[in-house]
């Protein structure tokens, strides 16, 4: 019963590095998205996306890629790290139609030093 | 422009008594409400929904109530448990779904 899996769980960068945080979905889903969440901000879209090869932005894209080059996965890339990027990032995924769900993985905590 | 507002930050209720959370929208074209609840170092679990259509939705213990001309949702709970305290998030949107920052309840025992 995987659901949305995220890697890492927990990571540390130096501010400039580039790094990929990993999303996987096995439910078939067509729409994939990223989530930062922070202290009183709430979750913010980053990016997300309808389908494999579609992609879009979010509320607060910049610093970070995308790519859908299959329906399962999603990767997350940050191009240059800064401090301003610490954040726990979730990936999620959902469906269309009558009682529309989001799934959401288990977070990936991100410190930029 | 933030979307989706949760103006609570925080609530406390007595265990047993209703727990009624709101969230208010400004975009008339979202097709589906959420709620999502949170406890530390996990990801958002989902609870209820509600689409456009519809103006309450029930799930045991959970009621979703939408008012499209206020632009309003809120999440009603009853009786409220000591479990239920946690961060709850509302979101609206179809596929692309903007969260509003959420209200931490805290049921008292």
């Amino acid at each position: 019963n995987a659901g949305v899996t995220q890697t890492p769980k927990f990571q540390v960068l130096k501010t400039g590095q580039s790094m990929t945080l990993q999303c996987a979905q096995d439910m078939n889903h067509e729409y994939m998205s990223w989530y930062r969440q922070d202290p009183g901000m709430g979750l913010r879209l980053i990016h997300y996306s309808v389908g494999a090869g579609i992609t879009d932005q979010g509320e607060v894209p910049n610093g970070y890629n995308v790519s859908r080059s299959t329906t399962e996965d999603f990767p997350l890339r940050l191009l240059s790290a800064a401090p301003s990027q610490t954040s726990v990032y979730f990936c999620a995924s959902s469906r269309t139609g009558e009682g529309n769900t989001i799934y959401f993985g288990e977070g990936s905590w991100l410190t930029v030093v | 422009d933030q979307q989706v507002k949760q103006n609570s930050p925080s609530l406390s209720v007595q265990e047993g008594r209703i727990s009624i959370l709101n969230c208010d929208y400004t975009n008339s074209m979202f097709d589906y409400f959420l709620w999502y609840k949170k406890y530390p170092a996990e990801g958002p679990t989902f609870l209820i929904s509600i689409s456009s259509i519809k103006d309450k939705n029930e799930d045991g213990r959970f009621t979703v109530f939408l008012n499209k001309s206020a632009k309003h949702l809120s999440l009603h709970i009853v009786p409220s448990q000591p479990g239920d305290s946690a961060v709850y998030f509302c979101a609206a949107g179809t596929y692309k779904y903007i969260f509003g920052t959420g209200t931490r309840l805290k049921v008292l025992a």
